[in-house]
């Protein structure tokens, strides 16, 4: 079972960018089975998938979120992150990282909460 | 590509038998069988209950069951327990365009 853990400030302005990174352990992010994912819930709202990553590079994002998300991937440090620029109080979020086998989210990190506000 | 459908609660008594219903479209539920559940309890992190619409995750009680009929996929615990007591989310595969797709969740309540 893999291990996940999101890092990044919990405080983000208005206008700025939101980075957050996730750390892979117990098992390679080079994996052909995973792609590796970011989710958020906004405080008393439902879980919204914000894109994904495979070890190359190759990303997927959720389409409303698509002109505002980086994704990138540094395989040396077993890591994956996330930027969402131009962020708003719509973007105060628990900010989950997962590791994404086709069809499933199968390991999830404890979640940081992000609070846009200046 | 727009949420999967939920109830926003059910409840049951200690010991019943409850199904959570997921309803999407021929783009997404109708079209795969990678429809997952997970049992999010607040302050934890999401657990992956379901995967490839009734496939049990390591360690989930076969309490915990899946199934799909068309573009409908649902969830059914039974013998309740006040564990199960959570929010439960369905997630789909959904294609080119947006390939994932979740469900607006479900509150479980146990009385």
């Amino acid at each position: 079972q893999l291990q996940l853990q999101e890092s990044g400030p919990g405080l983000v302005k208005p206008s700025e960018t939101l980075s957050l990174t996730c750390f892979v352990s117990g098992g390679s992010i080079i994996s052909t089975i995973y792609n590796w994912a970011w989710i958020r819930q906004p405080p008393g709202k439902g879980l919204e998938w914000i894109g994904s990553i495979y070890y190359s590079g190759k990303t997927y994002y959720n389409s409303s979120l698509k002109s505002r998300v980086t994704m990138s991937v540094d395989t040396s440090k077993n890591q994956f992150s996330l930027k969402l620029s131009s962020v708003t109080a719509a973007d105060t979020a628990v900010y989950y990282c997962a590791s994404q086998p086709l069809g499933a989210l199968a390991d999830w990190g404890q979640g940081t909460l992000v609070t846009v506000s200046s | 590509q727009s949420a999967l459908t939920q109830p926003a609660s059910v409840s049951g008594s200690p010991g019943q038998s409850i199904t959570i219903s997921c309803t999407g479209t021929s783009s997404d539920v109708g079209n795969y069988n990678l429809v997952s559940w997970y049992q999010h309890h607040p302050g934890k992190a999401p657990k992956l209950m379901i995967f490839e619409v009734s496939k049990r995750s390591s360690g989930v009680s076969n309490r915990f069951s899946g199934s799909k009929s068309g573009n409908t996929a649902s969830l059914t615990i039974s013998g309740l327990q006040a564990d199960d007591e959570a929010d439960y989310y369905c997630y789909s595969y959904a294609g080119s365009g947006t390939p994932v797709v979740f469900g607006g969740g479900t509150k479980l309540t146990v009385l």
